[in-house]
């Protein structure tokens, strides 16, 4: 059974500072990673999506690798910012139907 | 504008009322998923469905029922709540990529 992994499990950082996210699962036989961003009492906003076959992906000041075979990804966040707090989670898909949460880092940039 | 909508977003209601938690989506995806989330959790998944009269049941053993009957419509129905389904629940839809799309949830409190 697939498990996922996100350490730390809250980060607290000044504004400015480049900041990594970590998310480990332990099935590498994935389809595709996503990472999404939570904000309070709200839904999921996607951020990211690695295919299985892509090794990382950039969004703006976002960027997010994937390693199969050592079952990690990371999110790298340049530069924070105070509406950068939020609580991140990576997704991992195993095959068409089994997607399976960690259960986040909460991010808190202080300004 | 192509979104997933969730309605109620907060609902208050006593132990043995029926209630049905509407989602409905625009994306033109036929993949649609209903998740449940415990504060500071990871997301569970309770049923999906990958087209029109098609419903399965996810992970977490849940109480509720789904249906499809429409492609953008995917209703979740609890026949008798009870203190132990208060929870917010996440309604979410993917197309061919698998990239899965998130509505803001209901926050559901039985007394």
């Amino acid at each position: 059974k697939q498990e996922v992994t996100q350490i730390p499990a809250a980060l607290s950082v000044p504004e400015g500072e480049n900041l990594v996210l970590n998310c480990s699962f332990t099935d590498s036989a994935i389809y595709n990673l996503q990472w999404f961003r939570q904000d309070p009492g709200k839904g999921l906003t996607s951020l990211l999506l690695i295919q299985s076959s892509q090794r990382e992906q950039t969004s703006g000041r976002l960027n997010a690798s994937l390693d199969k075979s050592s079952g990690r990804s990371t999110l790298y966040i340049a530069a924070s910012q105070p509406g950068d707090s939020a609580t991140y989670l990576c997704a991992v898909r195993h095959n068409n139907n089994d997607m399976r949460f960690g259960a986040g880092t909460r991010l808190t940039v202080k300004p | 504008e192509a979104d997933i909508y969730q309605t109620p977003r907060y609902l208050v209601i006593g132990t043995g009322k029926k209630i049905t938690l509407e989602c409905s989506q625009t994306m033109g995806h036929d993949k649609m998923y209903w998740y449940q989330q415990d504060p500071g959790m990871e997301l569970h998944l309770i049923h999906y469905s990958y087209g029109v009269n098609s419903t399965e049941k996810g992970d977490l053993s849940s109480e509720s029922t789904v249906s499809r009957i429409r492609t953008e419509h995917f209703p979740l129905t609890l026949e008798s709540a009870r203190p132990s389904h208060t929870s917010q629940y996440l309604c979410a839809s993917s197309g061919l990529g698998y990239e899965q799309y998130f509505g803001p949830g209901t926050r559901l409190t039985v007394t």
